[in-house]
Protein backbone atom coordinates (compact mmCIF):
# COMPACT_ATOMS: atom_id res chain seq x y z
CA UNK A 1 0.00 0.00 0.00
CA UNK A 2 1.05 3.86 -0.72
CA UNK A 3 2.05 5.44 2.58
CA UNK A 4 2.11 9.33 2.63
CA UNK A 5 3.88 10.26 6.09
CA UNK A 6 2.81 14.21 7.10
CA UNK A 7 5.33 15.78 9.92
CA UNK A 8 3.07 16.34 12.45
CA UNK A 9 -0.51 15.82 13.12
CA UNK A 10 -0.85 19.32 14.95
CA UNK A 11 1.10 22.14 15.53
CA UNK A 12 0.20 25.08 16.98
CA UNK A 13 2.26 28.10 15.78
CA UNK A 14 2.73 31.93 16.17
CA UNK A 15 1.64 34.68 13.41
CA UNK A 16 4.42 36.31 11.30
CA UNK A 17 6.39 32.61 12.10
CA UNK A 18 7.75 31.09 9.06
CA UNK A 19 6.02 27.43 9.00
CA UNK A 20 7.29 24.32 7.49
CA UNK A 21 4.60 21.24 6.67
CA UNK A 22 6.76 18.14 5.36
CA UNK A 23 5.18 15.03 3.10
CA UNK A 24 7.43 12.24 2.37
CA UNK A 25 5.34 8.98 0.09
CA UNK A 26 7.32 5.99 -0.39
CA UNK A 27 5.60 4.67 -4.21
CA UNK A 28 7.88 6.81 -6.74
CA UNK A 29 4.72 8.90 -7.38
CA UNK A 30 5.38 11.47 -9.83
CA UNK A 31 2.49 13.84 -8.66
CA UNK A 32 2.25 15.50 -5.28
CA UNK A 33 -0.31 18.12 -3.71
CA UNK A 34 -0.97 19.98 -1.15
CA UNK A 35 -5.17 21.12 0.33
CA UNK A 36 -6.32 22.53 3.02
CA UNK A 37 -9.56 21.68 4.23
CA UNK A 38 -12.32 23.72 5.98
CA UNK A 39 -15.68 22.67 7.12
CA UNK A 40 -18.31 23.41 3.93
CA UNK A 41 -15.67 24.25 1.69
CA UNK A 42 -14.27 20.42 0.81
CA UNK A 43 -10.30 20.47 -0.60
CA UNK A 44 -9.06 23.28 -1.93
CA UNK A 45 -6.03 23.02 -3.80
CA UNK A 46 -2.99 24.78 -2.52
CA UNK A 47 -0.26 23.52 -4.96
CA UNK A 48 1.50 20.95 -6.76
CA UNK A 49 4.23 19.22 -7.93
CA UNK A 50 4.33 16.80 -11.06
CA UNK A 51 8.35 16.30 -10.97
CA UNK A 52 11.05 17.03 -8.98
CA UNK A 53 11.74 20.64 -8.68
CA UNK A 54 8.45 21.52 -10.81
CA UNK A 55 5.37 23.34 -9.03
CA UNK A 56 2.20 24.92 -10.47
CA UNK A 57 -0.01 26.60 -8.47
CA UNK A 58 -3.57 25.41 -7.48
CA UNK A 59 -6.80 27.52 -6.75
CA UNK A 60 -5.62 29.17 -3.35
CA UNK A 61 -1.64 29.78 -3.28
CA UNK A 62 -1.76 33.23 -1.91
CA UNK A 63 0.71 33.68 1.44
CA UNK A 64 2.11 29.78 0.41
CA UNK A 65 5.16 28.50 -1.16
CA UNK A 66 5.96 24.73 -1.84
CA UNK A 67 9.44 22.96 -2.16
CA UNK A 68 10.11 19.60 -3.93
CA UNK A 69 13.79 18.84 -3.77
CA UNK A 70 13.15 15.37 -3.83
CA UNK A 71 10.90 12.81 -5.63
CA UNK A 72 9.34 11.51 -2.44
CA UNK A 73 9.32 14.93 -0.65
CA UNK A 74 6.97 17.78 -1.02
CA UNK A 75 6.89 20.66 1.64
CA UNK A 76 4.86 23.44 2.17
CA UNK A 77 5.57 26.69 3.43
CA UNK A 78 3.65 29.62 5.05
CA UNK A 79 5.73 32.48 4.87
CA UNK A 80 4.53 34.70 7.19
CA UNK A 81 2.20 32.60 9.16
CA UNK A 82 -1.74 34.41 9.46
CA UNK A 83 -4.35 33.21 11.92
CA UNK A 84 -6.55 32.73 8.83
CA UNK A 85 -4.26 29.74 7.80
CA UNK A 86 -5.40 27.97 10.66
CA UNK A 87 -6.57 25.31 8.87
CA UNK A 88 -6.39 21.25 8.41
CA UNK A 89 -3.64 20.72 5.67
CA UNK A 90 -3.60 17.21 3.56
CA UNK A 91 -0.87 15.88 1.76
CA UNK A 92 -1.78 13.93 -1.34
CA UNK A 93 0.37 11.48 -3.83
CA UNK A 94 -0.51 9.74 -7.22
CA UNK A 95 1.13 8.42 -10.12
CA UNK A 96 1.36 10.57 -13.72
CA UNK A 97 -1.52 11.46 -15.62
CA UNK A 98 -5.44 11.42 -13.27
CA UNK A 99 -4.98 8.88 -10.90
CA UNK A 100 -6.15 8.26 -7.90
CA UNK A 101 -4.86 10.14 -5.04
CA UNK A 102 -3.43 8.77 -1.74
CA UNK A 103 -3.84 11.01 0.96
CA UNK A 104 -1.66 11.48 4.67
CA UNK A 105 -3.52 11.76 7.48
CA UNK A 106 -3.09 15.36 7.48
CA UNK A 107 -1.93 18.27 9.86
CA UNK A 108 -3.85 20.60 12.09
CA UNK A 109 -2.30 23.66 12.26
CA UNK A 110 -3.22 26.54 14.72
CA UNK A 111 -1.96 30.13 14.39
CA UNK A 112 -2.26 31.98 17.47
CA UNK B 1 -14.73 25.73 -15.11
CA UNK B 2 -15.11 22.72 -13.57
CA UNK B 3 -16.77 22.28 -10.64
CA UNK B 4 -18.20 19.09 -8.65
CA UNK B 5 -21.64 19.76 -6.73
CA UNK B 6 -22.79 17.40 -3.04
CA UNK B 7 -26.16 18.78 -2.60
CA UNK B 8 -26.56 17.23 0.81
CA UNK B 9 -24.17 18.48 3.36
CA UNK B 10 -25.86 15.95 6.35
CA UNK B 11 -27.52 13.16 5.80
CA UNK B 12 -28.78 10.87 8.77
CA UNK B 13 -30.43 7.34 7.56
CA UNK B 14 -30.86 4.45 10.58
CA UNK B 15 -28.33 1.33 10.89
CA UNK B 16 -29.92 -1.58 7.64
CA UNK B 17 -30.94 1.03 5.97
CA UNK B 18 -30.13 1.77 2.22
CA UNK B 19 -27.54 4.93 1.32
CA UNK B 20 -27.35 7.07 -1.38
CA UNK B 21 -25.52 10.18 -2.04
CA UNK B 22 -25.51 12.35 -4.54
CA UNK B 23 -22.96 14.17 -6.81
CA UNK B 24 -22.95 16.35 -10.19
CA UNK B 25 -20.28 17.33 -12.08
CA UNK B 26 -19.92 20.24 -14.56
CA UNK B 27 -17.29 19.40 -16.43
CA UNK B 28 -16.43 19.98 -20.78
CA UNK B 29 -14.65 16.51 -20.94
CA UNK B 30 -14.62 13.32 -20.73
CA UNK B 31 -14.34 12.85 -16.64
CA UNK B 32 -12.71 10.39 -14.39
CA UNK B 33 -14.39 10.14 -11.22
CA UNK B 34 -14.05 9.43 -7.59
CA UNK B 35 -15.19 8.75 -4.51
CA UNK B 36 -13.42 9.04 -0.98
CA UNK B 37 -14.43 8.49 2.35
CA UNK B 38 -12.53 10.03 5.66
CA UNK B 39 -12.83 8.98 9.37
CA UNK B 40 -12.56 11.74 11.85
CA UNK B 41 -8.95 12.81 12.21
CA UNK B 42 -8.06 10.56 9.32
CA UNK B 43 -6.86 11.22 5.86
CA UNK B 44 -8.88 10.49 2.78
CA UNK B 45 -9.31 6.72 1.28
CA UNK B 46 -10.65 5.68 -1.67
CA UNK B 47 -13.45 4.16 -2.00
CA UNK B 48 -13.97 3.42 -5.98
CA UNK B 49 -13.08 5.09 -9.13
CA UNK B 50 -14.56 4.81 -12.42
CA UNK B 51 -12.61 6.04 -15.95
CA UNK B 52 -14.23 3.93 -18.56
CA UNK B 53 -16.37 0.99 -19.35
CA UNK B 54 -19.14 0.07 -17.01
CA UNK B 55 -20.97 2.89 -15.98
CA UNK B 56 -21.71 0.73 -12.77
CA UNK B 57 -18.48 0.50 -10.40
CA UNK B 58 -17.99 -1.43 -7.36
CA UNK B 59 -15.92 -0.31 -4.23
CA UNK B 60 -14.37 -1.40 -1.18
CA UNK B 61 -16.31 -1.83 2.06
CA UNK B 62 -19.87 -2.50 -0.14
CA UNK B 63 -19.89 0.61 -1.91
CA UNK B 64 -20.80 1.21 -5.41
CA UNK B 65 -21.62 4.27 -7.61
CA UNK B 66 -23.26 4.62 -11.07
CA UNK B 67 -22.38 7.18 -13.96
CA UNK B 68 -24.88 8.75 -15.33
CA UNK B 69 -23.40 11.07 -18.18
CA UNK B 70 -27.05 12.14 -19.46
CA UNK B 71 -27.12 13.64 -16.05
CA UNK B 72 -23.66 14.48 -14.75
CA UNK B 73 -24.27 12.51 -12.07
CA UNK B 74 -21.61 9.93 -10.12
CA UNK B 75 -24.04 9.08 -7.42
CA UNK B 76 -22.91 6.73 -4.38
CA UNK B 77 -25.10 3.97 -3.02
CA UNK B 78 -24.90 1.27 -0.07
CA UNK B 79 -28.13 -1.01 0.07
CA UNK B 80 -27.12 -1.61 4.17
CA UNK B 81 -25.36 0.62 5.95
CA UNK B 82 -23.32 -0.10 9.31
CA UNK B 83 -22.95 2.81 11.91
CA UNK B 84 -18.48 2.08 10.96
CA UNK B 85 -20.12 4.27 7.54
CA UNK B 86 -20.38 6.93 9.64
CA UNK B 87 -17.95 9.81 7.89
CA UNK B 88 -17.40 12.54 5.76
CA UNK B 89 -17.74 11.54 2.06
CA UNK B 90 -16.54 13.25 -0.73
CA UNK B 91 -16.42 13.05 -4.74
CA UNK B 92 -14.36 14.44 -6.89
CA UNK B 93 -13.56 15.02 -10.70
CA UNK B 94 -10.26 15.19 -12.90
CA UNK B 95 -9.85 15.12 -16.62
CA UNK B 96 -6.95 14.52 -18.95
CA UNK B 97 -7.42 18.34 -20.39
CA UNK B 98 -7.23 19.84 -16.82
CA UNK B 99 -4.27 18.11 -16.31
CA UNK B 100 -3.17 15.78 -13.02
CA UNK B 101 -5.50 17.91 -10.90
CA UNK B 102 -8.81 16.50 -9.21
CA UNK B 103 -11.75 19.02 -8.17
CA UNK B 104 -13.40 18.04 -4.46
CA UNK B 105 -16.62 18.48 -3.70
CA UNK B 106 -17.78 19.97 -0.49
CA UNK B 107 -18.44 16.80 1.17
CA UNK B 108 -21.76 15.21 2.75
CA UNK B 109 -21.66 14.04 6.55
CA UNK B 110 -23.04 10.88 7.06
CA UNK B 111 -24.43 9.88 10.58
CA UNK B 112 -25.94 6.49 11.20
CA UNK B 113 -29.04 5.92 14.15
CA UNK B 114 -28.79 2.85 16.04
Amino acid sequence: DVKVTQSSRYLVKRTGEKVFLECVQDMDHENMFWYRQDPGLGLRLIYFSYDVKMKEKGDIPEGYSVSREKKERFSLILESASTNQTSMYLCASSLGGVQPQHFGDGTRLSIL
Amino acid sequence: AQSVTQPDIHITVSEGASLELRCNYSYGATPYLFWYVQSPGQGLQLLLKYFSGDTLVQGIKGFEAEFKRSQSSFNLRKPSVHWSDAAEYFCAVGALEYGNKLVFGAGTILRVKS
